[in-house]
């Protein structure tokens, strides 16, 4: 079962700030996030493991619920890099360690 | 230098015809997988393998054989290609499965069914 994201795209000016949610019906054990550009690969940003945890990565920041089994994505002061498509991926079951279900994406354009 | 190397980069061909996408990793890691991403951007997880043993095969048509020599490498063959065979195809890895590990992705392989 894939992961819901929210929303489905973004457009910002740089330097706004932006919130990307991942849910999911099932108990999440980790939640991934990757960023891909335009033609080329995605790229891992972050992994979160622990219910309440919150990376932070340069200016993108994320955070974990486990009870309400969501995680969200923050992208503070926009720069024009930010631009791309973001995935959120969960393990398929909480005992699978070799598969990542995806999101459908966020589409974030970030514009001048 | 390249952490995860697949080959072609793009692979044009026409509907019946049987194609090879290879993967190479160098990072030293454990689980590499395919994964397709269609043209309204979804990635789907299509097979995982563990130091060489297949894990996980998802619905996915018996058309497509994933084949591991060693854990560095999993090429994808494809046998009768359809025009829903179309789509970019990743290969990736991760040290040991990917609850605490990331995926690392190759560049991708545009397949193209005319």
């Amino acid at each position: 079962q894939q992961p819901v994201q929210s929303p489905q795209a973004v457009i910002l000016r740089e330097g706004e700030d932006a919130v990307i949610n991942c849910s999911s019906s099932k108990a999440l054990y980790s939640v991934h996030w990757y960023r891909q550009k335009h033609g080329e690969a995605p790229v891992f940003l972050m992994i979160l493991l622990k219910g309440g945890e919150q990376k932070g990565h340069d200016k993108i920041s994320a955070s974990f619920n486990e009870k309400k089994q969501q995680s969200s994505l923050y992208l503070t002061a926009s720069q024009l890099s930010y631009s791309g498509t973001y995935f959120c991926g969960t393990p398929s079951n909480s005992n699978s360690g070799y598969a990542l279900n995806f999101g459908k994406g966020t589409s974030l354009l970030v514009t001048p | 230098d390249t952490a995860v190397s697949q080959t072609p980069k793009y692979l044009v061909t026409q509907m019946g015809n049987d194609k090879s996408i290879k993967c190479e990793q160098n990072l030293g890691h454990d689980t590499m997988y395919w994964y397709k991403q269609d043209s309204k951007k979804f990635l789907k997880i299509m097979f995982s393998y563990n130091n060489k043993e297949l894990i996980i095969n998802e619905t996915v048509p018996n058309r497509f054989s994933p084949k591991s020599p060693d854990k560095a490498h999993l090429n994808l063959h494809i046998n009768s290609l359809e025009l829903g065979d179309s789509a970019v195809y990743f290969c990736a890895s991760s040290l040991q499965g990917i609850h605490n590990s990331p995926l690392h992705f190759g560049n991708g392989t545009r397949l193209t069914v005319t």
